[in-house]
């Protein structure tokens, strides 16, 4: 079965720092992918990267980058140039060949202060 | 392109009565995903569909809740009779299917109908 842990319920930043939201998974499928969406206070949930367990590199995607550790089994999400719209929840999910449904975690509030 | 259409966006019912959720997707979208999202369970999913046909629906709670998909283009979520612990946001997803290796599937969510039960 698959598992995806946010140890981090809330976390805060200055304006303009980088700053880390952790994400560790398990699942016992050798393909799998990892995904990170972002959910701000009006509801919507906001795609913002994904990793696939092949993938060689780590994803970018403009500000957001996936510090993905495969023996660790992590895919922590940075948030570079952090800025006041960046506050929000943020939730790590993942899905496999067993499963297409993705598996959240229980996410992670970040605030941005100025 | 129009995103994932969900209606109504609020429900606000009263206990033992029909509720009914509605879900378009994305056009060519072939998966279609229905979540709830509860401050106490977070974000799960109830069921999904694949090419119009039920593939997991072990999240469903009970037999109070059906869904139902009868053509690409539609899904519904029905609560009958509805709870007050049935108050919840409820989201449908949509995804195009992948072969292969890869499990990318990225999935685009609508807006959710936030469903409250008196």
């Amino acid at each position: 079965a698959q598992k995806i842990t946010q140890t981090q319920p809330g976390m805060f930043v200055q304006e303009k720092e980088a700053v880390t939201l952790d994400c560790t998974y398990d699942t016992s499928d050798p393909s799998y992918g990892l995904f990170w969406y972002k959910q701000p206070s009006s509801g919507e949930m906001i795609f913002l990267i994904y990793q696939g367990s092949y993938d060689q590199q780590n994803a970018t995607e403009g500000r957001y980058s996936l510090n993905f550790q495969k023996a660790r089994k992590s895919a922590n999400l940075v948030i570079s140039a952090s800025q006041l719209g960046d506050s929000a929840m943020y939730f790590c999910a993942m899905t496999d060949t067993g499963r297409r449904a993705l598996t959240f975690g229980s996410g992670t509030r970040l605030q941005v202060q100025p | 392109d129009a995103g994932v259409i969900q209606s109504p966006r609020h429900e606000v019912t009263e206990m033992g009565q029909e509720v009914t959720l509605r879900c378009k997707p994305i056009s060519g979208h072939d998966y279609l995903f229905w979540y709830r999202q509860t401050m106490m369970r977070g974000l799960e999913l109830l069921i999904y569909f694949n090419n119009n046909v039920p593939i997991d629906d072990s999240g469903m709670p009970e037999d109070r809740f059906s869904a139902k998909m009868p053509n690409a283009s539609f899904s519904t979520l029905k609560i009958q009779p509805s709870e007050p612990r049935d108050s919840a946001v409820y989201f449908c997803a949509s995804s195009h299917g992948t072969g292969g290796k890869s499990s990318y599937n990225e999935q685009f969510f609508g807006p959710g109908t936030r469903l409250t039960v008196l």
